[in-house]
């Protein structure tokens, strides 16, 4: 158990549609990253949250939006959905700042279907 | 995970050890990590390595790394069962991104 807590497990949408990912960060934590992972690949970085912003942007479309909360907990939104939006989305949260930093632990993911 | 390379599979005997193989483009990467996935779980970190180490062992796990040659490497020592699933090697770069490979997938059979 890493404490970093997502919501849904699964989730099914219809193509066009928008859906809202969450995420509960580990105690202590102030960072929050996405990455989505297609079926049979790594996960690609999607963005990162600090300090309730933005931090840093992988290569996805600004469909692709998120929150950071002041308790360090995180949303991930997606618009205009498409096929190949599916795939299983992590989360991962980190301590960042100052000299002590954590490595990432990640989420149990959300299982993200598009019908 | 373009620029982080691993074989797909591999696949040993119970009780042999593993080694799993890794090769990354980016020599500014400070860290570098293993992380384990079973079927339809996320992420376990399992180990790392900082960049100016060549090796460091933990319990079963022993991680090598190769700056010159780019390449790192997670041997599991006295191979389970249970220790069948996707290995993931991840470098990190930049403020806290990951960058992965495309997964080794482990069988252990009795």
């Amino acid at each position: 158990e890493t404490g970093v807590t997502q919501s849904p497990t699964h989730l099914i949408k219809t193509r066009g549609q928008q859906v809202t990912l969450r995420c509960s960060s580990q105690s202590g934590h102030n960072t929050v990253s996405w990455y989505q992972q297609a079926l049979g690949q790594g996960p690609q970085f999607i963005f990162q949250y600090y300090r309730e912003e933005e931090n840093g942007r992988g290569n996805f479309p600004p469909r692709f939006s998120g929150l950071q909360f002041p308790n360090y907990s995180s949303e991930l939104n997606v618009n205009a959905l498409e096929l190949d939006d599916s795939a299983l989305y992590l989360c991962a949260s980190s301590l960042w700042g100052g000299t002590l930093n954590t490595e990432a632990f990640f989420g149990q993911g959300t299982r993200l279907t598009v019908v | 995970g373009e620029d982080v390379e691993q074989s797909l599979f591999l696949s040993v005997r119970e009780g042999d050890s593993s080694v799993i193989n890794c090769t990354y483009t980016d020599s500014s990467s400070t860290y570098l990590y293993w992380y384990k996935q079973e079927p339809g779980a996320g992420l376990q970190l399992l180990t790392y390595i900082f960049s100016n180490m060549d090796m460091k062992q933990d319990q079963r796990l022993t991680v090598l790394l190769n700056k010159k040659d780019k390449h790192l490497s997670l041997r599991i020592a006295d191979t389970q069962t249970g220790d069948s699933a996707i290995y993931f090697c991840a470098e990190k770069r930049g403020f806290q991104k990951l960058v992965f490979g495309t997964g080794t997938r482990l069988l252990v059979s009795p």
